[in-house]
């Protein structure tokens, strides 16, 4: 299966801020995808980023708050904007293996102050 | 849209017991995916259910995907505290539609 680098693997950031997440992938793969994961709860999909692209996004998630960057297949950044604490969450970006399920990065812990 | 419902929320056994966490989907799935997140880890791929009936084992876990490919369990036989996290179920529409859709997990502690 792929390996995945995600970082920062945390932070503490002040409200109004942005930080950007950077996942970056040991193969070429056509989908990207970035999960949000609150405290204690499921993984929610925010977007899937493809190459060459504009990112795709699930309801509730908009690209002036979470813009993404797929600039070739094995790399992709994901920006929280304008943070508030709301924004306090696990984010992980995965990839799709064939009959492998799917590889998670492992994970950018970010906490709103 | 698609729904993933999983049951129980959170489950704490003792040692040596047998746990049992349920899936089920609003929709009929292509496959149902598990996974399992260690605390403060990240969700691991454990199996993937493709075909209507099929059972899977992987030593004390089995898993298995029900006729009309809605609904799924994972079964682990004997727990052991290494089986302590919390399990996901995902299921796909669409085999070449590649979005999953988590159910909202089954967290196990295990007492030894």
């Amino acid at each position: 299966s792929a390996v995945i680098s995600q970082k920062p693997s945390r932070d503490i950031c002040q409200r109004g801020t942005s930080l950007t997440i950077q996942c970056q992938v040991d193969s070429q793969v056509t989908m990207m995808f970035w999960y949000r994961q609150q405290p204690g709860q499921s993984l929610t999909l925010i977007a899937t980023a493809n190459q060459g692209s504009e990112a795709t996004y699930e309801s509730g998630f908009v690209i002036d708050k979470f813009p993404i960057s797929r600039p070739n297949l094995t790399f992709s950044t994901l920006t929280v904007s304008n943070m508030s604490p709301e924004d306090s969450s696990i984010y992980l970006c995965s990839v799709e293996g064939i009959n492998y399920g799917y590889t998670f990065g492992s994970g950018t812990r970010l906490t709103v102050v | 849209g698609q729904q993933v419902m999983q049951i129980p929320q959170y489950q704490h056994v003792q040692e040596g017991e047998d746990f049992t966490t349920y899936c089920n989907s609003s929709t009929t799935l292509s496959n149902i995916q598990w996974y399992k997140q260690r605390p403060g880890g990240h969700p691991v791929f454990l199996i993937q259910l493709v075909k209507s009936g099929e059972v899977k084992k992987q030593k004390r876990l089995t898993f298995q995907f029900g006729e009309a490919k809605k609904n799924s369990s994972l079964h682990i036989t004997a727990t052991q505290t290494t089986d302590v996290g919390t399990y996901f179920c995902a299921g796909q529409m669409n085999s070449g539609y590649s979005t999953l859709t988590f159910g909202k997990g089954t967290m196990l502690l295990v007492s030894p």
